[in-house]
């Protein structure tokens, strides 16, 4: 079956900007959750939905936003881009119910100039 | 979540078998003990998820004391594609909980021919 798919894989924006990112979950899965991943932090949890809600959220500030439509397909958003924002940001999927490991997508690869 | 504490780094050789230990003193009852692995820029492999005894599945196998204040990923005959980071997570079956996943630092295995 298909695995969780991000758009897109490399991006560069220029400070100031906003970004939107997508992630399509694997089918039947309903949660989906955001990461950012930095050399010096680490992976970092930003936000989860499930069934277009959001469950739980990071420590974050709220520049960075989300949502998840219908399908289960999730977009993040992070408003007036940052030097500090360029990151590895992964999505992933799964079935949200307590059960079962978590399915992360390659990743989008954000660079801030 | 508990903290867990894992080596910083291994060095292993072709053909051996590692053992990763990660110690997670505070663990609640409730909590399950799951790795993931992670190669350069792509997302977190799901590899292993056991509550307590002994799980194995096709890729490594997972030995939990009684006291279930630490585990250990054991990895069979290891290759060069095993390089990679392997984080150790306790938390919910989904291994994460309210706070999604908690990585930590995780261990960087690297192995040599």
């Amino acid at each position: 079956k298909a695995g969780v798919t991000q758009t897109p894989r490399y991006l560069i924006k220029t400070r100031g900007q906003q970004v939107t990112l997508s992630c399509s979950p694997i089918s039947g899965h309903r949660s989906v959750s955001w990461y950012q991943q930095t050399p010096g932090q680490g992976l970092q949890f930003l936000f989860e939905y499930f069934s277009e809600t959001q469950r739980n959220k990071g420590n974050f500030p709220g520049r960075f936003s989300g949502r998840q439509f219908s399908n289960s397909r999730s977009e993040m958003n992070v408003s007036t881009l940052e030097l500090g924002d360029s990151a590895l940001y992964l999505c992933a999927s799964s079935f949200g119910t307590g059960s079962g490991g978590y399915t992360f997508g390659s990743g989008t690869r954000l660079t801030v100039v | 979540l508990a903290k867990t504490t894992q080596p910083i780094s291994m060095d292993s050789y072709e053909g051996q078998e590692v053992n990763i230990t990660c110690s997670h003193n505070n663990i609640a009852t409730n909590d399950y003990i799951t790795w993931y692995q992670q190669f350069p820029s792509q997302g977190p492999r799901f590899i292993i998820q056991g509550y307590k005894t002994k799980v194995t599945n096709e890729v490594a196998s997972l030995f939990i004391p009684a006291d279930r204040k630490s585990s250990t990923l054991s990895l069979p005959r290891v290759s060069l594609s095993d390089t990679a980071v392997y984080y150790c997570l306790v938390g919910d079956r989904t291994g994460g909980g309210a706070d999604g996943l908690t990585f930590g630092k995780g261990t960087h295995l690297i192995i040599q021919p």
